[in-house]
């Protein structure tokens, strides 16, 4: 069965922490992707990366940096967090194909920053 | 990648269809149509795709309109665990981001 896994379902920072988020896929597959997500916005995407040691910019990467080492593992890290990152982080995989292709996702991190 | 417009919110009686709507007038030629559901307190979940014809899987059914414009997915016996948010996605071929709009609750009422 495929799976996404996230290390926390909830996380409590205080502002200016460093903050590290963890997701880890067993699907073998290329593509990962950390959104965020807040009422009324929807999901975001923050970055993408579609190979080891790659990224890619998202939509709202400010304030957000994030590191792929292993193909499996994409972490997202929060260098100094502030309290308007106080939201639902969403970790996706996927593989890359010719045409049409689903998003897996974690079941979320909500990250309380105070 | 086209926009999306989608009702907020929808009821659906246990055991009825659950039909919703999307439009998606600014579709282009090689931009896939997507569905996914969110359930409270999960990460999204795939439901089903198309690009002309009408798809049919375990889960629910995709009717695009012969424009492109519009589409409509069908859940044909809805239970209380269909309750969530309903996101519809257009998207091209191999688009690594995937816009997700505020999507359409859909309430299942016993």
């Amino acid at each position: 069965d495929v799976k996404v896994t996230q290390s926390s379902r909830y996380l409590v920072k205080r502002t200016g922490e460093k903050v590290f988020l963890e997701c880890v896929q067993d699907m073998d597959h290329e593509n990962m992707f950390w959104y965020r997500q807040d009422p009324g916005l929807g999901l975001r995407l923050i970055y993408f990366s579609y190979d080891v040691k790659m990224k890619e910019k998202g939509d709202i990467p400010e304030g957000y940096s994030v590191s792929r080492e292993k193909k499996e593992r994409f972490s997202l890290i929060l260098e100094s967090a502030s309290t308007n990152q106080t939201s639902m982080y969403l970790c996706a995989s996927s593989s890359p194909g010719t045409g049409a292709y689903e998003q897996y996702f974690g079941p979320g991190t909500r990250l309380t920053v105070t | 990648d086209a926009k999306t417009t989608q009702p907020t919110s929808m009821d659906c009686a246990e055991g009825r269809a659950a039909n919703l709507p999307c439009n998606h007038s600014t579709i282009s030629g090689n931009e896939y149509v997507y569905w996914y559901r969110q359930i409270h307190s999960q990460g999204p979940q795939y439901i089903i795709h198309g690009l002309k014809n009408n798809e049919t899987n375990e889960m629910a059914s995709l009717i695009i309109t012969e424009d492109r414009k519009s589409s409509t997915l069908i859940l044909p016996h809805a239970t209380l665990r269909d309750t969530a948010v309903y996101y519809c996605i257009v998207s091209g071929s191999g688009a690594n981001n995937l816009f997700f709009g505020t999507g359409t609750r859909l309430t299942v009422i016993p």
